[in-house]
């Protein structure tokens, strides 16, 4: 069974850092893309992030381009996505996915809730 | 890239059938097929139901469809249940910078 855990989202003040980690169990997780997605509380599903198998290409939303970097360990079958200089705008629930093999999200995670506050 | 467009809610009687439809353009919905579909039940983590436009993920009720004209991309709920409450997003690959948008969602209600 494909499952995907999110960790690591709490409070932290405006420009702070957090470090988020998704594990990923039930298939080979160095054969596939991983993305990030975040949803703002009662809004909509906004596209973060995304890295190859490899981890050798990497795409940032501009709205954090500069400011957040997706990384992977695949001995470790583990996503990651730092996130520096955060603002409140950040707030949101991030979702880690796999893509499937139609560009498609085919698995998601629960989801991490990510605060911005003073 | 802005958000592929969706009406905000959209509601049926048991039984009936609903469309939403997602509306974007030629650099997204129009220029691919890699449209896809998600259900989002309340408090969860939403649920691939349909990609590449029309098929169906192994599990999913037939139910659900999906088709695709111009720019705008449909999901049909045929045989409404009250299962079905939830929200639903659609989805494209792009020929932006940023390389996926998501659709601003539909509240499903069930009458």
């Amino acid at each position: 069974e494909v499952q995907l855990v999110e960790s690591g989202g709490g409070l932290v003040q405006p420009g702070g850092s957090l470090r988020l980690s998704c594990a990923a169990s039930g298939f080979t997780f160095s054969n596939y893309w991983m993305h990030w997605v975040r949803q703002v509380p009662g809004k909509g599903l906004v596209w973060v992030s995304r890295i190859r198998s490899d981890a050798s290409i990497t795409t940032y939303a501009d709205s954090v381009k500069g400011r957040f970097t997706i990384s992977r360990d695949n001995s470790k079958n583990t996503l990651y996505l730092q996130m520096n200089s955060l603002r409140a705008e950040d707030t949101a629930v991030y979702y880690c996915a796999r893509e499937g093999s139609v560009v498609d999200f085919d698995y998601w995670g629960q989801g991490t809730l990510v605060t911005v506050s003073s | 890239q802005s958000a592929l467009t969706q009406p905000a809610s959209v509601s049926g009687s048991p039984g009936q059938s609903i469309t939403i439809s997602c509306t974007g353009t030629s650099s997204d919905v129009g220029g691919y097929n890699y449209v896809s579909w998600y259900q989002q039940l309340p408090g969860k983590a939403p649920k691939l139901m349909i990609s590449e436009v029309s098929n169906r993920p192994s599990g999913v009720s037939n139910r659900f469809s999906g088709s695709k004209s111009g720019n705008t991309a449909s999901l049909t709920i045929s045989g409404l249940q009250a299962e079905d409450e939830a929200d639903y997003y659609c989805s494209s690959y792009t020929s932006s910078s940023t390389p996926y948008v998501f659709g601003t969602g539909t509240k499903v209600t069930v009458l």
